[in-house]
């Protein structure tokens, strides 16, 4: 069964930093690109950044770029994200995703399995 | 960077009734846009992949069709379970990943 389970969310102040990871099981993790997903409360989801599967292609929303950095351990099957610079509206639901492709163009990817998320506040 | 509007934001219908929810991109995607499910306090969860393939293990009651810029997600016969909150998705701004707003499906 596949499972992603976060941790590391909490209560930070502006301008803090928090890490946060992701722990895989159930499915080669090596072989899989991996994404964080964020949902303020109360609103829509966010694609927040994008890793593949050697760590060789690495991307990020503008909302981030610069002070968010995804990272992951094939070995320990896990995913994490650094997130510095924290500012108030970033705060929301952090969820770990695996993607997948669906047909064999470029544009079709999609997130087959969430985690639960972990929940980042960012106030003082 | 390519829009994804939902409509309505939010429907009423009773269980039993069909659902017709709908997905609009600013330009086209071709037939790569996804949709998901999301419940209360849980994660979203995967229905529907390159507009009208049903993901693993869901019912043949959800099914999606369009192409281009208009999309639509169907529900032929509401079960209680069934009222949540969907979302359409695409990447067709690869790198990028964007979501539509939502539709919330309410019980009238």
């Amino acid at each position: 069964e596949v499972q992603l389970v976060e941790s590391g969310g909490g209560l930070v102040k502006p301008g803090g930093s928090l890490r946060l990871s992701c722990a895989a099981s159930g499915f080669t993790f090596s072989s899989y690109s991996m994404n964080w997903v964020r949902q303020a409360p109360g609103k829509g989801l966010e694609w927040v950044s994008s890793i593949s599967s050697s760590s060789s292609y690495i991307y990020y929303a503008d909302s981030v770029k610069g002070r968010f950095t995804i990272s992951r351990d094939n070995a320990k099957n896990s995913l994490y994200l650094q997130m510095n610079s924290l500012r108030a509206e970033d705060t929301a639901v952090y969820y770990c995703a695996r993607e997948v492709r669906g047909s064999g163009s470029y544009q079709s990817y999609y997130f087959d399995y969430w985690g639960q998320g972990t929940l980042v506040t960012v106030s003082s | 960077e390519i829009v994804l509007t939902q409509s309505p934001a939010t429907l009423s219908l009773s269980p039993g009734e069909r659902a017709t929810l709908s997905c609009r991109a600013s330009q086209s995607v071709s037939s790569y846009l996804a949709w998901y499910q999301q419940k209360p306090g849980q994660a979203p969860r995967l229905l529907i992949y390159d507009a009208s393939n049903r993901a693993t293990g869901i019912p043949a009651r959800f099914s999606g069709s369009g192409s281009g810029t208009d999309f639509t997600l169907t529900i032929s016969s509401l079960e209680p379970e069934d009222f949540a909150v969907y979302y359409c998705q695409q990447r067709s701004n690869w790198p990028r990943y964007t979501f539509g707003q939502g539709t919330k499906l309410e019980i009238k």
